[in-house]
């Protein structure tokens, strides 16, 4: 099956430093790469999309300076979350579309399991 | 009103009863996924389906895309399926992207 990393599953921050989010595909590679927010009791909300070698495309509302979104490679990208405050806090998915396959399987996508951040 | 509709929002259930919940989305669509969320967060793709019927152990999710309807049925239904169940859908403009509803809590009573 395809496997999807995160790390770390939880941090605990103080307000005004930046956290670093891995996504990781473990047994294959990911062209695509998504990264999910999601508030408690609510479903899930599309940051960004991130494609292996080029800029990530940032929702509307999303502050691409602030969510700063790596896919430097084919099994991973990162999610840094500059000069953190409270209302950042959130669980953070990613997900992640493998490469190279075709027909409706292309689309398959396969999430993480997700990290809890708490700011202070 | 939202593109993806999932009915019911919370649902409590006595072990062994057959189970389904139901998801109506308003947009053309190239896939569906119905997907489940463990309390502590991770997310499991169970389906992905754009016709017909899937069957993968005592779950069967079904689709009709006349109607732009689907079903989740789990059979003889078990504490260990308390979980939230999202259907997830990828409409034919948006590429890879997909639109969540707003899941259903699942709660299996032993």
């Amino acid at each position: 099956g395809a496997v999807v990393s995160q790390h770390p599953s939880r941090v605990i921050c103080k307000s005004g430093t930046s956290v670093k989010i891995e996504c990781r595909s473990l047994d294959f590679q990911a062209t695509t790469m998504f990264w999910y927010r999601q508030f408690p009791k609510k479903s899930l909300m599309l940051m960004a999309t991130s494609n292996e070698g080029s800029k990530a495309t940032y929702e509307q509302g999303v502050e691409k300076d602030k969510f700063l979104i790596n896919h430097a490679s084919l099994t991973l990208s990162t999610l840094t979350v500059t000069s953190a405050h409270p209302e950042d806090s959130s669980f953070y998915i990613c997900s992640a579309r493998r490469a190279g396959t075709s027909g409706g399987a292309s689309y398959e996508q396969y999430f993480g399991p997700g990290t809890r951040l708490t700011v202070t | 009103k939202n593109e993806v509709e999932q009915s019911p929002q919370n649902l409590t259930a006595q072990e062994g009863e057959f189970i389904t919940i139901n998801c109506s989305y308003s947009v053309g669509i190239s896939a569906l996924h119905w997907l489940q969320q463990h309390p502590g967060g991770g997310i499991v793709s169970l389906f992905m389906l754009s016709s017909g019927k899937k069957k993968h152990g005592r779950l069967i999710a079904t689709i009709n895309i006349q109607e732009k309807h689907s079903s989740l049925h789990i059979t003889a239904s078990h504490p260990r399926d308390s979980a939230v169940y999202i259907c997830a859908v990828r409409s034919v403009t948006s590429g890879s992207r997909l639109t969540f509803g707003e899941g259903t809590q699942l709660t299996v009573n032993p």
